[in-house]
């Protein structure tokens, strides 16, 4: 059974470019979630989506997107890269009916290293 | 005041000794509360998970969460040092279902 997978694991980009992340969710999850950690800091919760829509958003600006498809994958969009971007981006997965309860029912993947230059 | 708060550390401790790890929250509705271990250049990986008041043991780790004071601490024993590396406090929301994070406290186990 496979985990959540993220790709690619490492890529450098250019400021101003644009950047697309993959994450495929845990089989059997349908909820997935993103966030992003900077060098020294702990993860920061971008956005969930869930039924192929955002359904909670963190306090990232708009050139932060995303898409769900009807295979739970999904993607993240960062427009316009900043120095400040470089991090680790990472996926987590869920399934809804496990999300507002206790437990330990969230899975992370190994995560993407964006480098901007 | 930060949502998940944690000590950023260093802290350092001998082989062998017991290293104590500390972390306070701010949303009371918080239901879940996690302890991963993230080495340098990996992911955060899930050791500890805590959702009732008291202790939790699972081998040389102990969790322990007291709710009235919105404090959840993680102790290991006999530190090695291969236990060197940051450790991430999270806590999940029960009204958002998400995971909010403290910045991390970095151990260094020294032989």
């Amino acid at each position: 059974d496979a985990g959540v997978t993220q790709s690619p694991t490492h890529l450098i980009k250019t400021r101003g470019q644009q950047v697309t992340l993959r994450c495929s969710p845990k089989s059997g999850h349908d909820t997935v979630s993103w966030y992003q950690q900077a060098l020294g800091q702990g993860p920061q919760f971008i956005f969930q989506y869930y039924e192929e829509e955002e359904r909670q958003r963190g306090n990232f600006p708009d050139r932060f997107s995303g898409h769900q498809f009807p295979n739970y994958s999904s993607e993240l969009n960062v427009n316009a890269l900043l120095l400040g971007d470089s991090a680790l981006y990472l996926c987590a997965s869920t399934s809804l009916r496990d999300l507002f309860t206790a437990g330990n029912t969230i899975y992370f993947g190994e995560g993407s290293w964006l480098t901007v230059v | 005041q930060k949502e998940v708060e944690q000590n950023s550390g260093p802290l350092s401790v001998p082989e062998g000794a017991i290293a104590s790890l500390n972390c306070t929250y701010s949303d009371r509705v918080s239901q879940s509360f996690f302890w991963y271990r993230q080495y340098s250049g990996k992911s955060p990986e899930l050791i500890m998970s805590i959702y009732s008041n008291g202790d939790k043991e699972d081998g040389r780790f102990t969790a322990q969460l007291n709710k009235a004071s919105q404090y959840v601490s993680l102790l290991i024993r006999d530190s090695q040092p291969s236990d060197s590396a940051t450790y991430l406090c999270a806590v999940k929301s029960g009204n958002t279902g998400k995971l909010i994070f403290g910045q991390g406290t970095t151990l260094q186990v020294k032989p």
